[in-house]
Order: structure tokens, then sequence, then C-alpha cells
């Protein structure tokens, strides 16, 4: 198994309250991603990093931001928590070395959100 | 950007039966392809990939798709289901000229029954 992790795995909070989600990894990879997962949606891309410091936006990303000061860790904020950011949120990582033989995303375990 | 539709959220299938599980998505570049699986409460679990090559792919636990270029689509199969192939499965896209960026469609629930 790749080793990501992700911290923590549940947590409630309250409308307006700031979170920060961290995803870790041990396998030096290049590519990290952020995801929630909503019923009906599937997985849709928050954003994603492709080296320290460098960041792009997904497809959600109004009302998130994120950081990457060191390879291994991937920070996704909420500055201001709401309803509609109650979700499960999967970090991802990937490697592309010009060889597509090994490409894929693998997915850490997950982490349960819940804005009341 | 990509879109991949899973035309079903639900399938339900007796254990032993076969199985398919539809993907299709709008590109008609190049494009890598992805079938996961996603366990209760579990993160999300690679099956099988295509990238290049043969159009017919084989993963893990029997599993196999079937890339068509010509109707964009990356149809799951599986001749023989069992009681623990029940999950929710993901199919995934992403593009040659873009790929480090993922596509899934909404997935489709797999309900094998006894």
């Amino acid at each position: 198994d790749a080793g990501i992790t992700q911290s923590p795995r549940h947590k409630v909070t309250e409308t307006g309250t700031p979170v920060t989600l961290r995803c870790h990894q041990t396998e030096n990879h290049r590519y990290m991603y952020w995801y929630r997962q909503d019923p009906g949606h599937g997985l849709r891309l928050i954003h994603y990093s492709y080296g320290v410091k460098d960041t792009d936006k997904g497809e959600v990303s109004d009302g998130y931001s994120v950081s990457r000061s060191k390879t291994e860790d991937f920070l996704l904020t909420l500055e201001s928590a709401t309803s509609s950011q109650t979700s499960v949120y999967f970090c991802a990582i990937s490697e592309f070395s010009g060889s597509p033989t090994s490409y894929e995303q693998y997915f850490g375990p997950g982490t349960r959100l819940t804005v009341t | 950007a990509q879109s991949v539709t899973q035309l079903d959220s639900q399938v339900p299938v007796f254990e032993e039966a076969p199985v398919e599980l539809r993907c299709n998505y709008s590109s008609s570049v190049s494009v890598y392809l992805f079938w996961y699986v996603q366990y209760p409460n579990q993160g999300l679990q690679l099956l099988l990939k295509y990238l290049s090559g043969s159009t017919l792919v084989k993963g893990i636990n029997g599993f196999e798709a079937e890339f068509n270029k010509s109707q964009t689509s990356f149809h799951l199969r599986k001749p023989s289901v069992h009681i623990s192939d029940t999950a929710e499965y993901f199919c995934a896209v992403s593009d040659r000229n873009n790929f480090n960026k993922f596509y899934f469609g909404s997935g489709t629930k797999l309900n094998v029954k006894p």
C-alpha cells in the first residue's frame, strides 16, 4: 500500500470556523491531489499540486485553499466552513516519470468532515 | 475538460452471475483509463488501467475491461461475481496532454446477492 495518511480521519465543526486537513505521504511523489466525494457526484477535484509551492485549482475550488511547503505534506484549508462542505475528503498522490507503465493515482483513507 | 458517464448508479446481481459496469467518456483525444473500487468506509483501490497497447485489460480480482476508442467506452466486466465484490466502482479518465488531472464518474454501486 502506498504510504498516505490523512488527519484527522473524522471531524465535526461549526459553520464559520476554519478547518485544515492534512495529507502526508512517504512515497516522495511529485503530484498530490485533494478530492471531495459526495453521493451522486463521484470524486471531484478541489486542488492539486505538482511540486513544492506549486498548486492549481480543480473543478470545485471555491471556498478552499491549499499549501505545500514540503514534498510530503499537502494541506487543505476551509477558511470559513459551510454546511455545503460536509463531505468525505480524499487525498491522492501520483508520479509520472515519462514512462506510463506505473502511472496511477494512489488514495489515502479519507477524512469525513461534518459542518453543523 | 473531460466528462465521464457511468449510466448505472446501482447494479444488483446474483452471486456467480456475470456483470458489466458501463463507462463512457467524452474526449476524442488519447486518454488513459482507470477503474477503481471502493469498499465501505475505505479509500479507492485501483482495479485496472489502460495506458496503451492491448485494448483488453485484465485487473485484480478477476475483473477485466475493454477500451473501445470508436465508442469512447471502457466497460468493466467479470464473468462470475462473489459476495465480496459488493462495493462501489469508479471509472476515471485522464488525457495524455494533461495527464496529471483525473476525471471521475459518479460511481456504480454493485450489490451482489446470495
